[in-house]
Parts: structure tokens; C-alpha cells; sequence
């Protein structure tokens, strides 16, 4: 089983809907959870960390359930923008081991 | 803020030359990190640096691969000898030390292909 895993998509949906993405982690030592997103040809760049009561940025909804090792995003109202592929990413302690999972594309389609 | 700067954005070499891939960091960060990028493997971390030192050296593939970081604003990944199998999107980032981990800023990347 590997260590980060997503749904490699890609999710195609129209302009307005709402999309949710999943990301699962095989330690359940693992301390930080963050969602970055990359889009095409370019380097990722931090979306949102994700907190263990659940955190909300606008458009963007991050929530973690340790008990199931999982981490979700939520993207409402998705914008043609929106269109990118966001990667899950969890670390253990300190920078020892930092993961980053394979990725969801998603397209926004007008 | 210039951001993490590398270079060059794209090389393109052949099978058995070395290869050196340059990194700025954003100045005042502490933390600074060498991905490599594959359709097949995703992002994998191949060495970070505290403070100019290596500290964890383990996702480099093999010793074809070396870093360095001779002071606070540089740091080069060297390839010697590249093979075709290099080929990737080579990516290097850093971190501010009062802040958590894993907030990385990111460069924009040196696309390497090796024929």
C-alpha cells in the first residue's frame, strides 16, 4: 500500500459545482497535513494546511479524520481557475519524512 | 521577494554528461529542499538542508546524485553521469524556520531531459 494515496482523477465539472477530493495516509504517526495545488508546468504551491477540527478558506473546506487516516478537500462554486491538480501532503515529525501524494486533476468546464 | 530561484529552466543533455542544477533560496529560510518530479512517481523529496548542513540525504537514488550548499543563498544537485532515466522536473524549495513544516515555497522547476 503506498504511504499517500488519491484518486488520480481527473475530475471534470462544470463551472458552479461543488467537487471533493480524498486523500488517505498509511501512518497513523503522521502529524502535519497540508493540500497543495500545481498547475500545469508549474511548481505547486500551498493551498491550505489542514487541521484536525476542520478548516475553511473562502471556497475551500479541509478537513481531517484521523480515526480513518483521511484527509478531504471541498471546493464549493468551483471557478474555471479552479482547474489544476491538488496534492495531498503529510509529513511525520519535524521535515523526517514528507510525503506528497500522486495528485487529482480537476477541470472546470464552462 | 524574488521568490526560490533556479537554473537553468530547461536542460537538455546526453546520456553520460553531468549535469548541475542551481538553487537561490528565499533569503532569511533556513530549510531547503531538492525534489524530483515523474509522471511515474510523483514527487519524491530527494535531500533537505537546516542551515546549510544535509540532514537527511535518503530519497537521493543513487550516487550519480550529489548536493551541496555551500552558503545560506546556494545550493546545486549534480547529476554525474546522467542516464536517460534522470529525465524529470527537478524542483527546489524552501522554508522559513518559524514557521510549521511543509510550508514550502517552491521554484519554478528545471526541466531535465536527457537523450
Amino acid at each position: 500500500r503506498k504511504e499517500v494515496e488519491q484518486d488520480p482523477g481527473p475530475f471534470n465539472v462544470p463551472e458552479g459545482a461543488t467537487v471533493a477530493f480524498n486523500c488517505t495516509y498509511s501512518n497513523s504517526a503522521s502529524q502535519s497535513f497540508f493540500w497543495y495545488r500545481q498547475d500545469c508546468r508549474k511548481e505547486p504551491k500551498l493551498l491550505m494546511s489542514v487541521y484536525s477540527s476542520g478548516n475553511e478558506d473562502g471556497r475551500f473546506t479541509a478537513q481531517l479524520n484521523r480515526a480513518s487516516q483521511y484527509i478531504s478537500l471541498l471546493i464549493r462554486d468551483s471557478k474555471l481557475s479552479d482547474s489544476a491538480t491538488y496534492l495531498c501532503v503529510v509529513g511525520e515529525t519535524s521535515y523526517d519524512k514528507v510525503i506528497f501524494g500522486p495528485g487529482t486533476s480537476l477541470s472546470v468546464i464552462p | 521577494d524574488a521568490g526560490v530561484i533556479q537554473s537553468p529552466r530547461h536542460e537538455v543533455t546526453e546520456m553520460g554528461q553531468e549535469v548541475t542544477l542551481r538553487c537561490k533560496p528565499i533569503s532569511g529560510h533556513d530549510y531547503l529542499f531538492w525534489y524530483r518530479q515523474t509522471m511515474m512517481r510523483g514527487l519524491e523529496l530527494l535531500i533537505y538542508f537546516n542551515n546549510n548542513v544535509p540532514i537527511d540525504d535518503s530519497g537521493m537514488p543513487e550516487d550519480r546524485f550529489s548536493a551541496k550548499m555551500p552558503n545560506a543563498s546556494f545550493s546545486t544537485l549534480k547529476i554525474q553521469p546522467s542516464e536517460p532515466r534522470d529525465s524529470a522536473v527537478y524542483f527546489c524549495a524552501s522554508s522559513p524556520r518559524d514557521r510549521p513544516p511543509l510550508k514550502a515555497f517552491f521554484g519554478q522547476g528545471t526541466r531535465l531531459t536527457v537523450v
